[in-house]
């Protein structure tokens, strides 16, 4: 099976940088994605890494590093609407099938 | 495109009686799959397809059925309610692809909140 492992909570400040981790294990790895949740409503995509490096988009980045099962989400100029939960999830195996952490609740304050 | 839709948004059980939720796509995905989502659990995969007529189980499958007769629809059947089935539950789909084919973008409906007694 796979296991995925991220923080519970990070808070940081309006205009601040953040990074959240996430470290898997799995076999049969094609890739990490990450998927933002506002509170009441539906995950929605965010990035894609299935190549190590880093992916930039817009205020958003995210980072894999296949040798070390660990990848992570990089949110600049934070705002006040980026307070939300965020999932990394993992690509494996069935190659259709997507398993997630268990998510990082951020807030974002003034 | 309408996306996703699950019906019903809400609904309260009591123990032991059945139910299903729909799901139905507008999108041609090939891949549906039914995931739900506790407190600090994060999202657990229940069932999902990756086409018409065939079906899989995922990591929680236990007291949920699933079938999919059409590309378009994909209903969870929850047999016998039980309490620790409470949870919202969202149902999800993308276009199927290899280990190559991408991200495999999951478009999620707004969820059904479930509430057993």
């Amino acid at each position: 099976g796979q296991s995925l492992e991220q923080p519970s909570e990070v808070t940081a400040v309006e205009g601040a940088i953040v990074q959240i981790n996430c470290t898997y294990q799995t076999s049969g790895f094609y890739g990490l994605s990450w998927y933002q949740q506002h509170d009441g409503g539906a995950p929605t995509f965010l990035s894609y890494n299935a190549l190590d490096g880093l992916e930039e988009t817009g205020r958003f980045s995210s980072f894999l590093s296949r040798s070390d099962s660990y990848g992570y989400l990089l949110l600049q100029e934070l705002q006040m609407k980026d307070s939300a939960s965020y999932f990394c999830a993992v690509k494996a195996g069935t190659a259709s099938k997507l398993t997630f952490g268990t998510g990082t609740r951020l807030q974002v304050t003034l | 495109n309408a996306g996703v839709t699950q019906t019903p948004k809400f609904q309260v059980l009591k123990t032991g009686q059945s139910m299903t939720l729909q799901c139905a796509q507008d999108m041609n995905h090939e891949y549906m799959s039914w995931y739900r989502q506790d407190p600090g659990m994060g999202l657990r995969l229940i069932h999902y397809s990756v086409g018409a007529g065939i079906t899989d189980q995922g990591e929680v499958p236990n007291g949920y059925n699933v079938s999919r007769s059409t590309t378009e629809d994909f209903p969870l059947r929850l047999l016998s309610a039980a309490p620790s089935q409470t949870s919202v539950y969202f149902c999800a789909s993308s276009y199927s692809g290899g280990q190559f084919s991408g991200a495999n973008v999951l478009t999620f409906g707004a969820g059904s909140r479930l509430t057993v007694l």
